[in-house]
Formats: C-alpha cells, structure tokens, sequence
C-alpha cells in the first residue's frame, strides 16, 4: 500500500522554467490538497480538489494550476518559476472532505 | 483569509515534563486536527476532533476541540526524546471545503 506518492523528490528549475509536480494515491480518496511549507510559516493551501474534475483554489494559488481527471492523480503546474516558488511541496490526499488528511513525503523545490 | 495562531512557536523542555499547545482562530471552525512533522517527511496525523467540546487522547497525547469551535489544544504528558519534531494544528473552517494549518510548534526534549 503506496499511501500518497510525489514525484520527484527533489528538483532545481531556472527562473521561466515551467514544470508539474506529480501527486498520485492508492486509496481511492475523493479529496486532495497541495500545499506549500516555508521556514516559521506553516503549511499553506495552493489549490484542492473534491473530486475528478471539481478543483478550487486555497491561499496561495497564484503562478500554479491543477487539474484533476482522475480520482488517483493531482498534478501541480508551475507555469513560470519565481525564486520565491522555491519551497517543499505536500500533497495530501483524504476520503471526504478536509478530514484526516493523508500526506506525500514532499517535493523540495529550488528556483535560481 | 482565514488564519489560525499557533503558540508557543518552540518549546525546550526536559524529559518527563508535560506539554501544551494551542491554536485559535477568527472564525468558527468544523474541524480541528492535531499533526506531527519529522525532518524529512511529511505532517503525520496525531488526533482528529469534529464536535465543540470533544476531548480525544491517543496514549500521552491528548485533545480538546474548544467550546466556542475557535481554539484546540493538544497535551503531551510524560514527554520522551521521541516526541521532539514539529506540530501543527490544523482546521477546516465553517462552510469551506480548505483545511488550514497552523505555524506550528517545534519541540524539543533534553534526555
């Protein structure tokens, strides 16, 4: 039982660069989130999704777009990195709603 | 947007002594999580509360979701080394589909 899978681990991008962050669970759960964690300010929602096809945004989804075809998958989209986008990644995922959320072991990201 | 106020940022405690943490809002709240954070890895869920006035243990730790549903707290009773890492609350606030996540606490215990 994989539980939520992120790849890649780890990545360092160029300003400009584009790129997707993938986010993958086993556990047939409707609900997944991604959110961003930076030194002494917490976890903080980018964008969630209830369900194939239904996604909305958090608190900070700016420079980021997602997509949800499938119940398994919620890639990120960073469609232009920014130096201030260089952060470590989570992607949780959870059966209903935002309840005992399930998390990836992140993605830390580094734009020069 | 909403926000939620974790305190104390850090704690430096001795082993064997109990600890508290809390976490308030602006804004009424359906559900209060309590998470973990090792380096390295990701949040790791601790408790869950979904009624105002639930109070919830799991071995030493224990929970309550607040009266007012705008605050939580969590006890570590008896703290070991083990315990050191950093917690979070976290929130769904009311008529939203958004958990939120507090600034976290950061323990840590000297043998």
């Amino acid at each position: 039982n994989a539980g939520v899978t992120q790849t890649p681990k780890f990545q360092v991008l160029k300003t400009g660069q584009s790129m997707t962050l993938q986010c993958a669970q086993d556990m047939n759960h409707e609900y997944m989130s991604w959110y961003r964690q930076d030194p002494g300010m917490g976890l903080r929602l980018i964008h969630y999704s209830v369900g194939a096809g239904i996604t909305d945004q958090g608190e900070v989804p700016n420079g980021y777009n997602v997509s949800r075809s499938t119940t398994e998958d919620f890639p990120l989209r960073l469609l232009s990195a920014a130096p201030s986008q260089t952060s470590v990644y989570f992607c949780a995922s959870s059966y209903s709603g935002p309840r005992e959320a399930f998390f990836g072991q992140g993605t830390r990201l580094t734009v020069v | 947007g909403q926000q939620l106020n974790q305190s104390p940022q850090s704690m430096f405690i001795q082993e064997g002594e109990d600890v508290s943490m809390n976490c308030t809002s602006s804004s009424i709240f359906n559900t209060w999580l309590w998470y973990k954070q090792e380096p390295g890895e990701g949040p790791v869920l601790l408790i869950a509360l979904y009624k105002a006035g639930e109070l919830t243990s799991n071995g030493r730790l224990t929970a309550q979701f607040g009266i007012t549903r705008k605050d939580s707290f969590l006890n570590i009773s008896a703290s070991i080394p083990s315990d050191v890492g950093i917690y979070f609350c976290a929130g769904q606030p009311s008529n939203t589909g958004k958990l939120i996540f507090g600034q976290g606490t950061t323990l840590q215990v000297k043998p």
